[in-house]
């Protein structure tokens, strides 16, 4: 019973290319989660999807970033034109329902060089 | 606006001892309080929950206090061991909403 895969673990980036981090949420969870640890910061919201649909993206910079979890397949965060400031920690987690305890991977570090 | 704050970026407790992490909140509609720990390069792991009906929730050495009245959470570790040594995030939510994370404790286990 895998539990939510992450990937690339690492991924080093230079200014304006773009980031691609995917997640394979736990068997059984329809309901995927996306966040980012800033250096010396907590756990920030970006985005809540279901199965082909966003739910809530309250917390995703309005540009460059875009998150998809599609019918088949991995939910993707992508961030193109990448910056500096990007830099951080993605962590997605998964859930068998819309609230509650959320099951995390073990992130996606990007660096921006 | 930081509605889960954990005034304590770092603690350090002698192993064997008592450690305590605070976390207040401001948001009046949550109604479920979760601590999780996280390892170097690791994804955070859930620990131990309580619901707003509540004020004690125990597991094993991990106890979890909610006072209601003065928006504050607290997670009780006895007796410290050297593995508890981890960031601890306390999260909440109400209703159908996303947890809500408050920025972490650093916890060292002093052996």
């Amino acid at each position: 019973n895998a539990g939510v895969m992450q990937n690339p673990r690492h991924l080093v980036r230079r200014r304006g290319q773009e980031a691609r981090l995917r997640c394979s949420p736990m068997k059984g969870h329809s309901h995927v989660y996306w966040y980012r640890q800033l250096p010396e910061e907590g756990l920030k919201f970006m985005v809540y999807l279901q199965k082909e649909n966003i739910i809530d993206e309250s917390g995703m910079p309005k540009e460059r970033f875009s998150a998809e979890f599609p019918k088949e397949g991995p939910s993707i965060l992508r961030i193109q034109q990448v910056v500096r400031g990007d830099s951080a920690a993605y962590f997605c987690a998964s859930s068998p329902r819309s609230s509650g305890e959320l099951f995390f991977g073990e992130g996606s570090r990007l660096t921006v060089l | 606006d930081q509605q889960v704050k954990q005034n304590s970026p770092s603690l350090s407790v002698q192993e064997g001892r008592i450690s305590i992490l605070n976390c207040d909140y401001t948001n009046s509609m949550f109604d479920y309080f979760l601590w999780y720990k996280k390892y170097p390069a690791e994804g955070p792991t859930f620990l131990i929950s309580i619901s707003s009906i509540k004020d004690k929730n125990e597991d094993g050495r991990f106890t979890v206090f909610l006072n209601k009245s003065a928006k504050h959470l607290s997670l009780h570790i006895v007796p410290s061991q050297p593995g508890d040594s981890a960031v601890y995030f306390c999260a909440a939510y109400f209703g159908n909403e996303k947890l809500t994370f408050g920025t972490g404790t650093r916890l060292t286990i002093i052996p």
